[in-house]
C-alpha cells in the first residue's frame, strides 16, 4: 500500500494550464476507474475536485479536468487563477476494499 | 446544513489508547459509508480506515491494522476509531471523510470517492 506518486511541486502563471500527475501500479490505478482528487488550502478540510477519474462534482469548476492512462492519472487545471494556489490530492480505490493517497502536489501561482 | 463533526483527539502517552467520535448532521447517516484519513503535522493525507453504510464491512492501512478498530452507530449518527497501541507516528489530524454515493430504486450506490469532511481532531503521541 505505497503512496502514489506525485510531483512535489508544479507552478504557473495566471491563465496558463498545468498537470499534475499520479503514478500508481496495476493494483489500484490502472486497475480501477476510482480515482478521485482533492485540493486543500492550508488549515482547512480537503475539497472533492473530481471523482471517478473524469467527473466533477457539482461546483467545481469547469477549468479542473481529470484523466488516465495506464497507471498514471492526470489532473489538468486550465486559466490558472490565484485561487487554484494549493496542496492537490489524488487517491485511488485499490485491491480489498483499500485506498492509497498521492503524496500531494503544491500549486505555486506564480 | 450538511456536516462532521469529530471529537476525542488529545495528548496520549505512547501505548494508551484514544476513542475518537465523528457524529454526522444535515443527511441520512445510515445510507453512506464512512472513513478516516490523518495528516501528520506537514505532511500528506492517509487514508486510516473505512466502514460500510452498515458496518458489516472495514479496511484498515496496513499502518493500523491490528490496532485501530472502526465501528459506527447509526442510531446515534456517530462513527468512531478505537486507537490502540499508539507511537508518535500516530501522531496526526484524524478527519473523517464521508463516502460519495447516491441511491436510486431503493439500493445505494458508492462512487469511492470523499465528499464531505469534518474539520479534524488532533491526536499527539507523546511522554
Amino acid at each position: 500500500q505505497s503512496a502514489l506518486t506525485q510531483p512535489a511541486s508544479v507552478s504557473g502563471s495566471p491563465g496558463q494550464s498545468i498537470t499534475i500527475s499520479c503514478t500508481g501500479t496495476s493494483s489500484d490505478v490502472g486497475h480501477y476507474d476510482l480515482v478521485s482528487w482533492y485540493q486543500q488550502h492550508p488549515g482547512t478540510a480537503p475539497k472533492l475536485m473530481i471523482y471517478e477519474v473524469t467527473k466533477r462534482p457539482s461546483g467545481v469548476s469547469n477549468r479542473f479536468s481529470g484523466s488516465k492512462s495506464g497507471n498514471t492519472a492526470s489532473l489538468t487545471i486550465s486559466g490558472l487563477q490565484a485561487e487554484d494556489e494549493a496542496d492537490y490530492y489524488c487517491c485511488s480505490y485499490g485491491h480489498g476494499y483499500t485506498y492509497v493517497f498521492g503524496t500531494g502536489t503544491k500549486v505555486t501561482v506564480l | 446544513q450538511v456536516q462532521l463533526v469529530e471529537s476525542g483527539g488529545g495528548v496520549v502517552q505512547p501505548g494508551r489508547s484514544l476513542r475518537l467520535s465523528c457524529t454526522a448532521s444535515g443527511f441520512t447517516f445510515r445510507t453512506y459509508a464512512f472513513h478516516w484519513v490523518r495528516q501528520a503535522p506537514g505532511k500528506g493525507l492517509e487514508w486510516v480506515a473505512v466502514i460500510s453504510y452498515d458496518g458489516t464491512k472495514t479496511s484498515y492501512a496496513a499502518s493500523v491494522k491490528g490496532r485501530f478498530t472502526i465501528s459506527r452507530d447509526n442510531s446515534k449518527n456517530t462513527m468512531y476509531l478505537q486507537m490502540n497501541s499508539l507511537t508518535s507516528d500516530d501522531t496526526a489530524i484524524y478527519s473523517c471523510a464521508r463516502e460519495m454515493g447516491y441511491c436510486s430504486a431503493g439500493s445505494c450506490y458508492s462512487l469511492d470517492a470523499f465528499d464531505i469532511w469534518g474539520q479534524g481532531t488532533m491526536v499527539t503521541v507523546s511522554s
